[in-house]
């Protein structure tokens, strides 16, 4: 089956640092989505990307649809405390809903102060 | 938007007990899935439903698990006779049909299950 590698697994950095992270497949999808999980929540959609090459940005966050369709990756400019938690990326491989997101194990975000 | 409701956010049960657990999508998102999520990993996609058809089952982690969405509103999941294996967090999640918002799926704040 499908199975998205996520990396780093987790990042220990300073508050004001640049974040990057990274998500790649051995099979091509047609939807890359970038979610933020807090402890005991559910996943938070941040960014959705629906194109190969798509650069999209959602304040501080950017993320980038590759065009080979099998990779996708996640910047955070100008960390803040708040940015703390798990990020998952998760890929589609239809539009019609019926292949569901196939996730990757997550990237967990500490910063310290 | 109100977000995707789910209820209840916890229970503990004993094994072998049924349970049942129940979504609100958002409102006008015709599309719903069932996830699971276990410590350490990234949701486990399991059911989907487009209005009141279930058009995709076969995920589900066994014959114990079912879910309905009778009038293509709300949905439930039922886990029969439950094992401590099924100890998990449960979420749901809403899209809208369309072109471009076909992958914008939104989720729950989930339902976590303890069987013990």
């Amino acid at each position: 089956g499908q199975q998205l590698n996520q990396s780093p697994q987790s990042m220990f950095i300073q508050e004001g640092e640049d974040v990057s992270m990274n998500c790649t497949s051995s099979s091509i999808f047609n939807t890359w989505l970038w979610y933020k999980q807090d402890p005991g929540e559910g996943p938070v959609l941040l960014i959705a990307l629906y194109k190969a090459g798509e650069l999209t940005s959602n304040g501080r966050l950017t993320a980038q649809f590759g065009i080979t369709r099998k990779d996708s990756f996640l910047n955070i400019s100008a960390s803040i405390p708040s940015d703390v938690g798990i990020y998952f990326c998760a890929g589609q491989l239809g539009g019609g809903g019926a292949d569901g997101l196939t996730f990757g194990k997550g990237t967990h975000l500490i910063i310290q102060p | 938007d109100t977000g995707v409701s789910q209820n209840p956010r916890h229970k503990i049960t004993k094994r072998g007990q049924n349970v049942t657990f129940r979504c609100d999508p958002i409102s006008e998102h015709n599309r719903l899935y069932w996830y699971r999520q276990t410590l350490g990993q990234g949701p486990e996609f399991l059911t989907y439903f487009q209005n009141e058809a279930q058009l995709e089952k076969s995920r589900l982690l066994s014959d114990r698990f079912s879910a309905e969405r009778p009038k293509g509103s709300f949905s439930t999941l039922e886990i029969q006779r439950t094992e401590q294996g099924d100890s998990a967090m449960y979420l749901c999640a809403s899209s809208r049909q369309g072109v471009r918002s076909a992958g914008a799926i939104y989720f729950g704040e989930g339902s976590w299950l303890t069987v013990v």
